[in-house]
């Protein structure tokens, strides 16, 4: 089945570009969505199908998706972004979602 | 306005059983799959299993065939999630989540279950 690697942290400053990756074999052939969770909440869809932001979503969020990576990028990074992010795509084989196992984003 | 309200936290001692709910509304219950996400203490995201209310069709991760049943009923618009005999090891956050058509993104999460487990 599809294995999906994320960094487990990023640092980032205020106010800088912070890039989130998700690597998996030809993971450019799929769909990536990606979900943010801060502390103590559930999470929370931020691009769906690779690039798409669902409404109510900021556009300092978004995505990009080519070969073996998938990167979630978040501009103008603010202290409420500080939270972990999930990549994910639906396996086609076991007809299951995978996800990656998270990427800790601190904000300086 | 899409939501999905599941049910409180709940401790239970091991060997009991189960039952935790997810409560949809805002859209048509039917036409949804929706699934479960577990999440142990500090740790990441892990997909259970998944059902259509329409016809109840239910599908599992191996990992967790035959140890929790999903149900639904359609006539609360209310997905189920159940433990016949709860382990210690079952101690985590409980998320539903609904999948989007065609994208297959999860684009909708209940606020979650805390379930804690003592032997």
């Amino acid at each position: 089945s599809f294995v999906l690697t994320q960094a487990p942290s990023v640092s980032v400053a205020p106010g800088e570009t912070a890039k989130i990756t998700c690597g998996g074999d030809n993971i450019g052939r799929e769909g990536v969505h990606w979900y943010q969770q801060r502390p103590g909440q559930a999470p929370v869809l931020v691009v769906q199908d690779s690039r798409d932001r669902p409404s109510g979503i900021p556009d300092r969020f978004s995505g990009s998706n080519s070969g073996n990576m998938a990167t979630l990028t978040i501009s103008r990074v603010e202290a409420g972004d500080e939270a972990h992010y999930y990549c994910q795509v639906w396996d086609a084989s076991s007809d299951h979602p995978v996800f990656g196992g998270g990427t800790k984003l601190s904000v300086l | 306005e899409v939501q999905l309200v599941q049910s409180g936290a709940e401790v239970k001692e091991a060997g009991e059983s189960l039952t935790i709910s997810c409560q949809a509304s805002g859209y048509q219950f039917n036409r949804y799959w929706l699934g479960w996400v577990r999440q142990m203490p500090g740790k990441g995201l892990e997909w259970m299993g998944i059902v259509y209310p329409a016809d109840s069709d239910t599908r599992y991760t191996p990992s967790f065939q035959g140890q929790v049943t999903i149900s639904v009923d359609k006539s609360i618009a209310t997905a189920y999630l159940h433990w016949s005999s709860l382990r210690a090891s079952d101690s985590a956050m409980y998320y539903c989540a609904r999948r989007r058509p065609l994208l297959d993104s999860l684009d909708f999460w209940g606020q979650g279950t805390q379930v804690t487990i003592y032997s």
